[in-house]
């Protein structure tokens, strides 16, 4: 699976929007790209995953660059609740092996 | 949707005790199951792949007659850390996948060896 890169850490202020930024620039054509965020003492919880286009959900919005070297996870409306690790994993599709990296430690300030 | 349970949340062992982690799929059947540790500030480490019916495979500097894995039943894995020493002392975590659906991670079990 292809090394994922992530800014150690981000702050964001509550209500505002978070752009959390990963560099996959090994990836191959079958990867995935997937976002999970863990909570302190809690397992991962899986976020949005995507190929090539944008994804949205409930949670966030995936933009995945057009040459898929780099993708960035949105989160809309930053809320205390959604400080957490966040992890960006790429992985071939189906795959449920996935391998973490160190992540990205999003604060969110009231 | 699909929720993976693990047992106990956390528990606390002598040292040279064995203790064993259950990992439960709760609402579909899951032929494999991961088990990963996480030490404080670090990233989780994938440490084994559990196959329903066969032997478990091992990532690499994983000892596989420490940290014995059964997966005897299509919704149940149990991670055995035996002879446990306080370097064990970590947080556990197992993860399975239904078919079509994310990747579902347990809340994890908090290991301490005193």
């Amino acid at each position: 699976d292809a090394k994922t890169t992530q800014p150690n850490s981000m702050e964001s202020n509550e209500e505002e929007p978070v752009h959390l930024p990963c560099n996959h620039s090994t990836i191959s054509g079958t990867d995935y790209i997937h976002w999970y965020r863990q909570l302190p003492s809690q397992g991962p919880e899986y976020v949005i995953h995507g190929l090539t286009s944008n994804v949205n959900n409930r949670m966030a919005s995936l933009a995945i660059a057009e040459d898929r070297k780099s993708s960035t996870l949105i989160l809309h409306r930053a809320t205390l609740r959604d400080a957490a690790v966040y992890y960006c994993i790429s992985a071939q599709g189906g795959s449920e092996k996935l391998v973490f990296g160190k992540g990205t430690k999003l604060t969110v300030n009231p | 949707g699909a929720v993976v349970s693990q047992h106990p949340s956390w528990v606390i062992c002598k040292s040279g005790t064995s203790v064993k982690i259950e990992c439960r799929s709760l609402d579909f059947q899951a032929t494999t199951m991961f088990w990963y540790r996480q030490f404080p500030k670090q990233s989780l480490m994938l440490m084994a792949t559990s196959n329903e019916g066969s032997k478990a495979t091992y990532e690499q500097g994983v000892e596989k007659d420490k940290f014995l894995i059964n997966h005897a039943s299509l919704t149940l894995s149990t991670l055995t850390v035996t002879s446990a020493h306080p370097e064990d002392s970590s947080f556990y975590i197992c993860s399975a996948r239904d078919q079509g659906s994310p990747l579902h991670f347990g809340n994890g079990t908090r290991l301490t060896v005193t």
